[in-house]
């Protein structure tokens, strides 16, 4: 069973600081990693995707992977109240077919 | 906007009457795919397709039939609906770039809630 680990939270973040979100997974050969924004009672929206070690930035976003380690990441800088949600990671391994975690709540403090 | 709808939106039924849920897309993406969504579980996908007429089973299939007869829409069918499959269900597409390779990002339709009585 291949597995997408998430902290459920609730993170709490203050206004304008860094949000760490990460996220571990369990099957080597996973090739495509994605995290996803869900406001409540609303669908999944694509933040980033990621399918190299490093980092990758869009705008106030950056994703890390470490594929040895198995560990991705999303950070959000200079955090907003819209940015509070539910984040989903999404993980691809050799198919057409998606592995998600249950998703880190983050609240954002102003 | 990927140009998902998905009909109904909001459903209730009772326990053991038949349910049809629909996606419809207008961007002609190959592949197509249901997933419930639950408290503590995240994304769960049922079944997905990547063709017309070819389906393909999730990790969460038992109890879910679908369809697709035309590019444009899949349909999921709860044959006799019971109170464990009252959930969130969405639907999602993989996006066809321009090149005409499919990418493995997936975008979601805005969701159909079902509540089985």
């Amino acid at each position: 069973q291949k597995e997408v680990e998430q902290n459920s939270g609730p993170l709490s973040v203050p206004e304008g600081a860094i949000a760490s979100l990460n996220c571990t997974y369990s099957d080597r050969v996973s090739q495509s990693f994605f995290w996803y924004r869900q406001y409540s009672g609303k669908s999944p929206e694509l933040i980033m995707s990621i399918y190299s070690n490093g980092d990758k930035e869009d705008g106030r976003f950056t994703a890390q992977l470490n594929k040895a380690s198995q560990y991705v990441s999303l950070l959000i800088r200079d955090s907003q109240p819209s940015d509070s949600a539910t984040y989903l990671c999404a993980v691809k391994s050799g198919n057409e077919k998606l592995t998600f975690g249950t998703g880190t709540r983050l609240t954002i403090i102003p | 906007d990927a140009g998902i709808t998905q009909s109904p939106r909001h459903k209730v039924t009772e326990t053991g009457t038949p349910v049809t849920l629909r996606c419809h897309q207008t961007e002609n993406h190959r592949y197509m795919y249901w997933y419930r969504q639950d408290p503590g579980h995240g994304l769960r996908l049922i079944h997905y397709s990547y063709g017309v007429k070819d389906t393909d089973k999730g990790e969460v299939s038992d109890g879910y039939s679908v369809s697709r007869s035309k590019t444009e829409d899949f349909l999921l069918t709860l044959e006799s609906a019971t109170s464990s499959q009252t959930s969130v269900y969405f639907c999602a597409i993989s996006e066809r770039a321009e090149s005409g390779r499919y990418t493995d990002t997936q975008y979601f339709g805005p969701g159909t809630r079902l509540t089985v009585l």
